[in-house]
């Protein structure tokens, strides 16, 4: 069965600082999808990057970039120049293949200080 | 991009009472539509997939007779749950697979709904 495992309850990362929220997955599916998704207090998902498992470079969008580590199945987020606005749950989730549901790990919640 | 509308986006009801909520594609047509519960502190849980014209699957201990989805149309999935009691109270939020464009890497969500049974 597809699982995600998020290790970390909680973060604290200093304004300005870089962060790593980590994210190991299981699956037996050679084709699958790794995103991460912040969660602000609103509730609303908030997509912010993607990997696919086929794909040899690691994924960045802006600030964000994702960790791949395929062999060790992992799929950290390194968050960099935090920001206030940064501080949320933070999700990792797992697409496998076919039309299916994305399956979430338990969460991260990362507090941004000033 | 791709953007779910999701209403409403909070609601208090009585308990027993039933309550609609919607979700609609506004510029794709969402073949798949995920419903999600979410409790304080928790993660997204999933609690049925809906296909266009189809009937829903329910995840385990999920009851269908109590949280009903219906998926009429391309762009319109709703979530009723009927009879509601104070432990239904949750976030719920949907989240459409577009197999078309294959935006948001194809799951775009809602804004989803807090939910209150008083």
């Amino acid at each position: 069965a597809q699982k995600i495992t998020q290790t970390q309850p909680g973060m604290f990362v200093q304004e300005k600082e870089a962060v790593t929220l980590d994210c190991t997955y299981d699956t037996s599916d050679q084709s699958y999808g790794l995103f991460w998704y912040k969660q602000p207090s609103s509730g609303e998902m908030i997509f912010l990057i993607y990997q696919g498992s086929y794909d040899e470079q690691n994924a960045t969008e802006g600030r964000y970039s994702l960790n791949f580590q395929k062999a060790r199945k992992s799929a950290n987020l390194v968050i960099s120049a935090s920001q206030l606005g940064d501080s949320a749950m933070y999700f990792c989730a797992m697409r496998y293949s076919g039309n299916t549901p994305l399956v979430f790990g338990k969460g991260t919640r990362l507090s941004v200080i000033a | 991009g791709a953007v779910v509308s999701q209403h409403p986006s909070r609601v208090i009801c009585k308990s027993g009472t039933s309550v609609k909520i919607e979700c609609r594609s506004l510029d794709f047509q969402a073949t798949t539509m995920f419903w999600y519960r979410q409790f304080p502190k928790q993660s997204l849980m999933l609690m049925a997939t809906s296909n266009e014209g189809s009937k829903a699957t329910y995840e385990q201990g999920v009851e269908k007779d109590k949280f009903l989805i219906n998926h009429a149309s391309l762009t319109l999935s709703t979530l009723t749950v009927t009879s509601a009691h104070p432990e239904d109270s949750s976030f719920y939020i949907c989240s459409a697979r577009d197999g078309i464009r294959g935006s948001n890497y194809g799951y775009t969500f809602g804004s989803g709904t807090r939910l209150t049974v008083v």
